[in-house]
């Protein structure tokens, strides 16, 4: 059964980067492509971007183009995604997440992870 | 990017009521929609897929329909444990996006 685990809580400081890190398990790592999503206080979800894990490809959304960066070490089936220039509107909580039926319909997920950005 | 509207933004319904939530696209999405249930504390989970498909493990008391631009969700035999946030994604072209979510709460 697919799993994955996300790591823990984050605190930052306008202007910093944060890193949430999602490992896999229960499945092939290169099976299936990671996406990354997020949800700010009260807030609807956003899609942020997606990786494959086989051949490394990525897409992100355009209005963290520059910003986001997802990146894998397959030898750790572990999927990283780098935010940068954090402000108060990057407050959310992180998840990743993948599909088994369909790349972008996801049955399961992370735990979500909480970046909170405050001075 | 496509726009998804998802109304209504609330409800509330009886035990073993039936309850029916919609989403519209800004354009159409053929079949490329999805429905997640979201509980506090707990990561969404994936209901159903290109609109119509039940994922496994999910009872047959959901289900969705549509096509191009507007889709249901309608939940029948409503159960206590129904009640949560649901809300759309489309899944035709990235970047994908969401409709605001329906709470429903069971009385």
């Amino acid at each position: 059964q697919a799993h994955l685990a996300q790591s823990g809580a984050e605190v930052k400081k306008p202007g910093a980067s944060v890193r949430v890190s999602c490992k896999a398990s229960g499945y092939i790592f290169e099976a299936y492509d990671i996406n990354w999503l997020r949800q700010a206080p009260g807030q609807g979800l956003e899609w942020m971007g997606w990786l494959n894990p086989k051949n490394g490809n990525t897409g992100y959304a355009r209005q963290f183009e520059g910003r986001v960066t997802v990146s894998r070490d397959s030898a750790k089936s572990t999927v990283y995604m780098d935010l940068t220039g954090l402000t108060s509107d990057d407050t959310a909580l992180y998840y990743c997440a993948g599909g088994t039926e369909m790349s972008s319909a996801w049955d399961f997920w992370g735990q979500g992870t909480m970046v909170t950005v405050s001075s | 990017d496509i726009q998804m509207t998802q109304s209504p933004s609330s409800l509330s319904a009886p035990v073993l009521g039936t309850v029916t939530v919609t989403c519209r696209a800004s354009q159409s999405i053929s079949a490329y929609l999805n429905w997640y249930q979201h509980k506090p504390g707990e990561a969404p989970k994936l209901l159903i897929f290109t609109a119509s498909t039940l994922q496994s493990g999910v009872p047959s008391r959901f289900s969705g329909g549509g096509s191009g631009t507007d889709f249901t969700l309608t939940i029948s035999s409503l159960q206590p444990e129904d009640s949560a946030t649901y809300f759309c994604q489309q899944s035709y072209s990235t970047p994908y996006t969401f409709g605001q979510g329906t709470k429903l709460e069971i009385q």
